[in-house]
Parts: structure tokens; sequence; C-alpha cells
């Protein structure tokens, strides 16, 4: 089946750093990419929504210039978190629909751990 | 605001006994996704229902869709340990592609 790759799967930052979270798709292309945010015990949340070629389309209330996105090739996106706090601690997850299978499916990344200091 | 609710949040139940877990939505689609998620990880995919009165099953879970009632339906028969996890619904509205979470269900399954 698909499968959607995430790197790194753990990084810890101090705060006011920025940190880089790669999202691949390794055997099929993806023309659009999801990211979410999932905070502990609680839903994944939708931030954006990640275009090949073009912006990428940020939920409200997602701040675009803090968690900069970027999908620069058909497997690859990659989500900046700019100036990281200690409430940008979370489980990010990366998800990637195959528009080629019959149906629809998002194949989800196995995540991020993002632990700021 | 799109809607995505889960009953109940947290299950506590015994092997061998039957429960049903429900997820509510607020637009209109046709396309609901269940998923598991263990503790640490990311989502492991469940079931796609992709149409009205659609059913699938797979070991000792079934879910349903009734897209009339915008209500999914996720059942549990004869629980067994390996099934305690957090289950999540998602929905894809008509109009776009984005998958939109349930709050999700914590599952412990109690020898």
């Amino acid at each position: 089946g698909a499968v959607v790759s995430q790197h790194p799967s753990r990084v810890i930052c101090k705060s006011g750093t920025s940190v880089k979270i790669e999202c691949r798709s390794l055997d099929f292309q993806a023309t659009t990419m999801f990211w979410y945010r999932q905070f502990p015990k609680q839903s994944l949340m939708l931030m954006a929504t990640s275009n090949e070629g073009s912006k990428a389309t940020y939920e409200q209330g997602v701040e675009k210039d803090k968690f900069l996105i970027n999908h620069a090739s058909l497997t690859l996106s990659t989500l900046t978190v700019t100036s990281a706090h200690p409430e940008d601690s979370s489980f990010y997850i990366c998800s990637a629909p195959d528009f080629s299978s019959s149906t629809d499916t998002q194949y989800f990344g196995p995540g991020t751990r993002l632990t700021v200091l | 605001e799109l809607k995505v609710e889960q009953n109940p949040l947290f299950l506590s139940m015994q092997e061998g006994k039957n429960y049903t877990i429900y997820c509510n939505y607020s637009t209109t689609s046709d396309r609901l996704y269940w998923y598991r998620q263990d503790p640490g990880k990311s989502l492991e995919s469940l079931f796609v229902l992709l149409s009205n009165g659609a059913v699938k099953q797979e070991g000792r879970l079934m879910a349903s869709l009734d897209t009339k009632a915008r209500l999914s339906t996720l059942h549990i028969t004869a629980a067994v340990h390996d099934l305690s996890a957090t289950y999540f619904c998602a929905v894809v509205p008509l109009t776009g592609n984005q998958f939109y979470f349930g709050t999700g269900t914590s599952l412990t399954v109690i020898p």
C-alpha cells in the first residue's frame, strides 16, 4: 500500500528556534498534502492544506507566518514552525490522499513529536 | 463551523462484551472514515464508507454510515484486549478533500 514518511520522528528544540518537518509520499504522487496537529489526548486538528506549486490554504486560527508550508514537488511537503514556543509542542501528522485509488483514502505519516523547551 | 462529534469519549468495557461508538457530523458528506490510533503512534485506517447505507466489517469491528442522519457507527463485538486504542471517525465534506476528525473515543478493554 501507499506509504507516507515523516522526518524527523522526534525533535527537541529551544524556544525561539525554527524547526522543519518533512512529509514525503514514497510511492505515489501527491499534489495535495494535509498537516494536522494533535495535542495529548485530543483529536487531530487540520492546520493547512499544502498544494504543490501554489500557496498553502490555512484553517481558521492557524498563523500562516508561524507555520510555513512549502510543497515544492509532487512527493514532498515541508512544515516549518518558526520561532517555536513551548505551546507549539505537539504531535504533527501529515497525510496525503491517493486519488488514483478507488476510495480516495488518506495515508498518514508516522508523525513528528515536537518538544519546545 | 463543521462539527464531528463522537460518543462516548471514553469507554471501558469488559472482554467479551459488545458496544457501539457513534459519530455525528454537521456537514453534507458521503465519505466517512474510521481510524485507530495507539498511544504515541499515527493513524491506522480501519474502514472507508462511501455511500449511504454502507456497511463494512473486519473481524470484531463493523462500521455503518447513514448519510441522511449524518451518523456513522462503529460496533464492537465480543471485545478483546487488543482492541484497546483510540478510535477516530473523519468526515470529508462534499465540497472539499479535507478530512475533519471526530473528538475520538478512547477504548479500554478490561480482561
